[in-house]
């Protein structure tokens, strides 16, 4: 168990809905990172936040969204949902700058699994 | 962050070493390489990181070539249970931005 928790554990919704995942990090973790992974595929990485600001992008779309709230939770918004959105979303957690730097190591969570129909 | 090339399987015994390799040749001083794994769907797993230094905890053990191009990860007695993907990542650790770049990685497949 990392410590790093996800709900819901699956989600199966209809094309053009919108939907909201949300993560929980690890006890004392102020950076959050979301990744999507596609059947099969590696993992890509949408977004980080930290402390409750936006801190690094990746390849995250216009129609998805994130925040992160006082109490660090996170919650990522995906809306206008389209088939190949259908895939795992993963949450990941680590310390804050300044505490464990020389691991940098992220908890995962066990991942959300959206199946868009 | 540079990129890294793994071999996309391979096999091992089960109570034997697996050693999986990884080319980081673009690697930079400044730069560690981290090692996750993934068991079917489940969320990645730390394994292990390092800079130039051989590295070993109770998981796995790294080696890392002198001129840092490339590096091993050894499983030294595989179990059904390390069957999963492993990945090889390059990055500058302290940095604020942790993003980690993903590869396609390295199926292992442990066989009784």
């Amino acid at each position: 168990d990392s410590g790093v928790t996800q709900t819901p554990k699956h989600l199966i919704t209809a094309t053009g809905q919108r939907v909201t995942l949300r993560c929980s990090p690890r006890s004392g973790d102020l950076s959050v990172y979301w990744y999507q992974q596609s059947l099969d595929q590696g993992l890509q990485f949408l977004i980080q936040y930290y402390n409750g600001e936006e801190r690094a992008k990746g390849n995250i779309l216009e129609r998805f969204s994130a925040q992160q709230f006082p109490d660090l939770h996170s919650e990522l918004n995906l809306s206008s949902l389209e088939l190949g959105d259908s895939a795992l979303y993963f949450c990941a957690s680590s310390a804050a700058p300044g505490l464990a730097v020389k691991t940098n190591e992220q908890f995962f969570g066990p991942g959300t699994r959206l199946t868009v129909l | 962050d540079a990129k890294t090339t793994q071999p996309p399987s391979m096999d091992c015994a089960e109570g034997r070493a697996a050693n999986l390799p990884c080319n980081h040749s673009t690697i930079s001083g400044n730069e560690y390489v981290y090692w996750y794994r993934q068991i079917h769907s489940q969320g990645p797993q730390y394994i292990i990181h390092g800079l130039k230094n051989n590295e070993t905890n109770e998981m796995a053990s790294l080696i890392i070539t002198e001129d840092r191009k490339s590096s091993t990860l050894i499983l030294p007695h595989a179990t059904l249970r390390d069957t999963a993907v492993y990945y090889c990542i390059v990055r500058v650790a302290g940095d604020s931005n942790y993003q980690l770049i993903w590869g396609a990685g390295t199926k292992l497949i442990i066989k009784p």
